[in-house]
């Protein structure tokens, strides 16, 4: 009940389009939901979280939609660069293990002129 | 402020050795987290320590293995290697008030000749 399903595993998108990334879950005990970026040579960075009590949070580009009954959450990029070209990551973890992040598979997000 | 460090960068080993890999957090930051990332697996939970204690711990073998110093640096060790070991090792820290932001090193690569 630890996994955490993320599609697709590659997207190409054109500069300025929209880029959506869909993630999810099974463990109910969830209740916190990251999005990482990370670069080659690169750790992963913290992009953007929801916690299960909303069911959206935008950060400039970047916005989550969160399905708590159908138990999925997605990352929207709105009008993607080609610097956004990167792997995506979805993690989820719950309170008390917070730093105990368990990941999905990943999205290479390749943004085209 | 510095990010979190990690060494070395890059690492080769034969089969049978054992190998040491390093984390200095972020000043402040007393939780660091082990993270083993490969193509098959994804990004996988090893160990999370606070306060030079084990707080939280993946389903790996117990050829992995890890401590946490008075200074908050931690040390990950791996023994016995194996092919499969082969990986991005990633450390990440946090501070205690905002458990859940993880900031992640550039990681260790090693490989298991």
């Amino acid at each position: 009940q630890q996994q955490v399903k993320q599609s697709p595993q590659s997207l190409i998108v054109q500069k300025g389009g929209i880029s959506i990334i869909n993630c999810a879950y099974e463990n109910t005990a969830f209740d916190y939901f990251p999005w990482y970026q990370q670069f080659p040579g690169k750790g992963p960075a913290l992009l953007i979280a929801i916690r299960p009590d909303v069911s959206e949070k935008k950060e400039g580009r970047f916005t989550i939609s969160f399905n708590k009954s159908a138990k999925q959450f997605s990352l929207h990029i709105m009008d993607s660069q080609p610097g956004d070209s990167a792997t995506y990551f979805c993690a989820a973890s719950t309170t008390g293990t917070a730093s105990k992040l368990t990941f999905g598979t990943g999205t290479r997000l390749q943004v085209t002129l | 402020k510095a990010g979190v460090t990690q060494t070395p960068r890059y690492l080769i080993k034969t089969r049978g050795q054992q190998v040491t890999l390093s984390c200095s957090p972020i000043s402040g930051h007393r939780s660091v987290s082990w993270y083993q990332q490969t193509p098959g697996q994804g990004l996988q939970f090893l160990f999370e320590y606070f306060s030079e204690t084990q707080r939280n711990k993946g389903n790996f073998p117990g050829r992995f293995s890890g401590r946490q110093f008075s200074n908050s640096r931690s040390e990950m060790n791996v023994s016995t290697l194996e092919l499969g070991d082969s990986a991005l090792y990633l450390c990440a820290s946090t501070l205690p008030s905002q458990e859940s932001r993880q900031y992640f090193g550039p990681g260790t690569r090693l490989t298991v000749l």
